[in-house]
């Protein structure tokens, strides 16, 4: 079974400034993709980022960077320059490739960014 | 990009009633389409997996008596609730696998609130 853990159920964050978003997950398959959402207030799951397991180089997309660390399981975004914009609530979440099974997701990170 | 769209996005209704919501993938083939529901404050959890032309898969402790799940094309799928109650007021959102790539997007959500 796979499992995702996010520990900060809540970060505030200084306007301008980068933030991390801590990310384990546990699974004994070795091929599977990791992924990040924003969910706004209005409920609609925003696709961030996504890393594969077996991908070399850490996903970066615009202001968003996946700090893959397969030794250690974990799959923290980093989030440069918060924008008010940016406050939202953050799901991590997997996939095993080759499975039917859906995304299994994190509890949630809720960010705030402080003007 | 592809979009899922999901109607109706909120729905209040009565205890007893039933509810059909509906999950259409606007411009792309959906072999699979996901339904997750989510409370306040907490994470997307797994309803069901539903493939064209065949019965969906329900998660455990899933009552699928009160969660109809149809998917009659490749472009819908239906989550009827049943006898709705109160405890059943929550977000619910789906998923949609497009056919040719496996990639995943997500409706808007629909809120259901049962009086």
């Amino acid at each position: 079974a796979q499992k995702i853990t996010q520990t900060q159920p809540g970060m505030f964050v200084q306007e301008k400034e980068a933030v991390t978003l801590d990310c384990t997950y546990d699974t004994s398959d070795p091929s599977y993709g990791l992924f990040w959402y924003k969910q706004p207030s209005s409920g609609e799951m925003i696709f961030l980022i996504y890393q594969g397991s077996y991908d070399q180089q850490n996903a970066t997309e615009g202001r968003y960077s996946l700090n893959f660390q397969k030794a250690r399981k974990s799959a923290n975004l980093v989030i440069s320059a918060s924008q008010l914009g940016d406050s939202a609530m953050y799901f991590c979440a997997m996939r095993v490739v080759g499975s039917a099974r859906q995304l299994t997701f994190g509890s949630g990170t809720q960010l705030t960014v402080l003007p | 990009g592809a979009v899922v769209s999901q109607h109706p996005s909120r729905v209040i209704c009565k205890s007893g009633t039933s509810v059909k919501i509906e999950c259409r993938s606007l411009d792309f083939q959906a072999t699979t389409m996901f339904w997750y529901r989510q409370f306040p404050k907490q994470s997307l959890m797994l309803m069901a997996t539903s493939n064209e032309g065949s019965k969906a898969t329900y998660e455990q402790g899933v009552e699928k008596d009160k969660f109809l799940i149809n998917h009659a094309s490749l472009t819908l799928s239906t989550l009827t609730v049943t006898s709705a109650h109160p405890e059943d007021s929550s977000f619910y959102i789906c998923s949609a696998r497009r056919r040719e790539t496996g990639e995943l997007f997500f409706g808007e959500g629909s809120r259901l609130t049962v009086l």
